[in-house]
């Protein structure tokens, strides 16, 4: 019941943007999207968040759509050790319970 | 930077055996999460605190237990390991209402 739907894999180039697509069709107003990924044998690492504005940080650049169905990730120049799983996870905040449930994730494998 | 760290990396154990898994974070989070990842299954919550000596339990409790004595300490128990029980085990905490941070995991083999 991960509320969010990924296509399973994806590449780019080395040096090009990354463009990782989510849809979320029944997100909650009060719900966040969030960008994890996780580099093989590894725990999951945060990339960024939003409601319902774009964000960008050191990372990457989070674009949601106006309807707030879905969102892209944007890696701007991919590079090899950019190559994991990417998870897009919808969660609303509600007090004490703020568990994240992932889903299968995007594999991302980037080429030199 | 927030450090979450766990006991070991990789453990090996025989069926039966009482297990303790650590996790330590050093930025006085009040929420603290573990998770199992297992292939085609994504990661999957076991139990979670909100504060000392609290403790909610998960989608997947069972063969499981926790303790958080201290606020920046959480294990998580195999009272008698099974060989299903043999996963990568992963340790979060975040503060309220905000991001969740990752320890690198901890490989479990039950024989």
């Amino acid at each position: 019941d991960a509320k969010t739907t990924q296509p399973p894999s994806m590449d780019c180039a080395e040096g090009r943007a990354a463009n990782l697509p989510c849809n979320h069709s029944t997100i909650s107003g009060n719900e966040y999207v969030y960008w994890y990924r996780q580099i093989h044998s590894q725990g999951p690492q945060y990339i960024i968040h939003g409601l319902k504005n774009n964000e960008t940080n050191e990372m990457a650049s989070l674009i949601i759509t106006e309807d707030r169905k879905s969102s892209t990730l944007i890696l701007p120049h991919a590079t090899l050790r950019d190559t994991a799983v990417y998870y897009c996870i919808v969660r609303a905040y509600s007090g004490a319970n703020s568990k994240l449930t992932f889903g299968k994730g995007i594999t991302l494998s980037v080429r030199p | 930077d927030v450090k979450v760290t766990q006991s070991s990396r990789y453990l090996v154990k025989r069926t039966g055996e009482k297990v303790f898994l650590e996790c330590v974070q050093d930025m006085d989070h009040e929420n603290m999460f573990w998770y199992r990842q297992d292939p085609g299954l994504g990661l999957r919550l076991i139990y979670f605190s909100y504060d000392v000596k609290m403790k909610e339990k998960g989608d997947i409790p069972e063969g499981y237990s926790v303790s958080r004595e201290k606020k920046e300490r959480f294990s998580l128990i195999l009272e008698s390991a099974s060989t299903n029980q043999t996963s990568m085990y992963l340790c979060a905490s975040s503060t309220r209402q905000e991001t969740q941070y990752f320890g690198p995991g901890t490989r479990l083999l039950v024989l």
